[in-house]
């Protein structure tokens, strides 16, 4: 059972360009989120999902988008990287209506220069 | 919308020391609560969740929370802290789904031999 699967797990940018950050979940899980780590910041919620088709956004949505167009993934696209957004993205899903526990990806640590 | 504030950065304890780590949210209905930890180079683990019934409640690795409405606390506790729990303490907040879920900026625990 892989459980959430982030890729890639490293990378580089340059300001301006466009990239795609995947997450994938074998789990059937319908809930799914993103979020950004950055230092005395906690984890700040980016966007999330509640089931295929349906997206919201979260505490610092801008600068990212996201689609959900199967149950299982759940890709974040940054359209133009700024430095800004140098972070350490995490991915994490949950079981609708049964309370449980996030389930964490292992994290991109992005650096936009 | 919620919010949560944990208002200790940096907690330093002796070990076998009892430790209280302060969290407060913000939601106008009943939340969902959680603490999370995030050893160093590490994902988070769930350390407890409250969503109704007892108010005191139990977790992993020794740890309890104590849910007080009134004073919209949510406190982590631990009776004698251990070298290994260093690390860092997340409290969250859910919606009343628990799909969107808003973390603390987080508090360092360090641990003094």
């Amino acid at each position: 059972n892989a459980g959430v699967t982030q890729t890639p797990k490293f990378q580089v940018l340059k300001t301006g360009q466009s990239m795609t950050l995947q997450c994938a979940q074998d789990m059937n899980h319908e809930y799914m989120s993103w979020y950004r780590q950055d230092p005395g910041m906690g984890l700040r919620l980016i966007h999330y999902s509640v089931g295929a088709g349906i997206t919201d956004q979260g505490e610092v949505p801008n600068g990212y988008n996201v689609s959900r167009s199967t149950t299982e993934d759940f890709p974040l696209r940054l359209l133009s990287a700024a430095p800004s957004q140098t972070s350490v993205y995490f991915c994490a899903s949950s079981n609708r209506g049964q309370h449980e526990k996030l389930f964490f990806g292992s994290g991109t640590q992005l650096s936009v220069l | 919308a919620q919010s949560v504030t944990q208002p200790d950065i940096h907690i330093t304890v002796s070990e076998g020391a009892s430790l209280e780590l302060r969290c407060n949210y913000s939601y106008g209905a009943t939340p969902y609560l959680f603490w999370y930890v995030q050893s160093p180079g590490q994902g988070l683990q769930l350390l407890l969740k409250y969503f109704s019934g007892d108010t005191l409640v139990q977790g992993i690795k020794g740890f309890e929370a104590e849910f007080k409405r009134s004073q919209s606390s949510f406190n982590l506790r631990k009776p004698s802290v251990h070298w290994s729990d260093a690390a860092e303490y997340f409290c969250a907040v859910g919606d009343s789904s628990a799909s969107k879920i808003i973390f603390g900026s987080g508090t360092r625990l360090s641990i003094r031999p």
